[in-house]
């Protein structure tokens, strides 16, 4: 069994405050590391992949980070906003020879205007 | 036009019915999924085909059963429906063409299915 944990579980920031929160995964045989976007009422979007420890993806104020030796990664958002409101999932997948992503329970942010 | 269609977005059936939810990429994916969204939130795979092929084959009651008509296409059949199968049912697919690559997922809308 596969363990990926995510923390917190929800988070309720102001807007224009910038916040992160963690993924937690097996480090050993990694393979890929996800991060998804996943609003109320839709369906969840990718943000990014990554694959290299010491990886760094940026898309806009959103920012991710990798530790694949101990098995870890930070999603940031810098001067968060209301449309940043969703819950942020990550999922694992372990090495080759897998299809299978194993995802964690999500954090639930919520950005007070 | 909708990249991962799933129909129908809401079923509501009476236990020991057999119902079917569909679902259609069209965006030329190889491989296509089905998750089961549990009470927990947990996103669970149940199954994955790539080009039409079983892959994955999670534990899942064989009251499920997948088909892929085409590797455009991944309909859900269950038979015999029970109260505990009342999930949201996501499909999703990505580009993935073997299980060395690393493609994301595009997932479809859900199907909530509430079973009475």
């Amino acid at each position: 069994i596969l363990n990926v944990e995510q923390s917190p579980q929800s988070l309720h920031v102001q807007e224009g405050d910038s916040t992160n929160f963690t993924c937690s995964f097996p480090s050993s045989n990694f393979y890929a590391l996800h991060w998804y976007r996943w609003e109320t009422a839709k369906s969840p979007e990718a943000l990014f992949v990554m694959t290299l420890n010491g990886d760094e993806k940026k898309k806009g104020r959103i920012s991710a980070t990798l530790n694949t030796k101990e098995g870890y990664s930070y999603l940031y958002i810098k001067g968060s906003q209301p449309e940043d409101s969703a819950t942020y999932l990550c999922a694992f997948k372990r090495g080759a020879g897998s299809y299978q992503l194993t995802f964690g329970k999500g954090t639930k942010l919520s950005v007070i205007p | 036009d909708t990249a991962v269609s799933q129909t129908p977005k809401y079923l509501v059936t009476q236990m020991g019915n057999d119902k079917s939810i569909k679902c259609e990429q069209n965006l030329g994916h190889d491989t296509m999924y089905w998750y089961k969204q549990d009470s927990k939130k947990f996103l669970k795979i149940m199954f994955s085909y790539n080009n039409k092929e079983l892959i994955i084959n999670e534990t899942v009651p064989n009251r499920f059963s997948p088909k892929s008509p085409d590797k455009a296409h991944l309909n859900l059949h269950i038979n015999s429906l029970e109260l505990g199968d009342s999930a949201v049912y996501f499909c999703a697919s990505s580009r993935e063409r073997g299980s060395t690559t690393n493609e994301k997922l595009f997932f479809g809308s859900g199907t909530q299915l509430s079973v009475l």
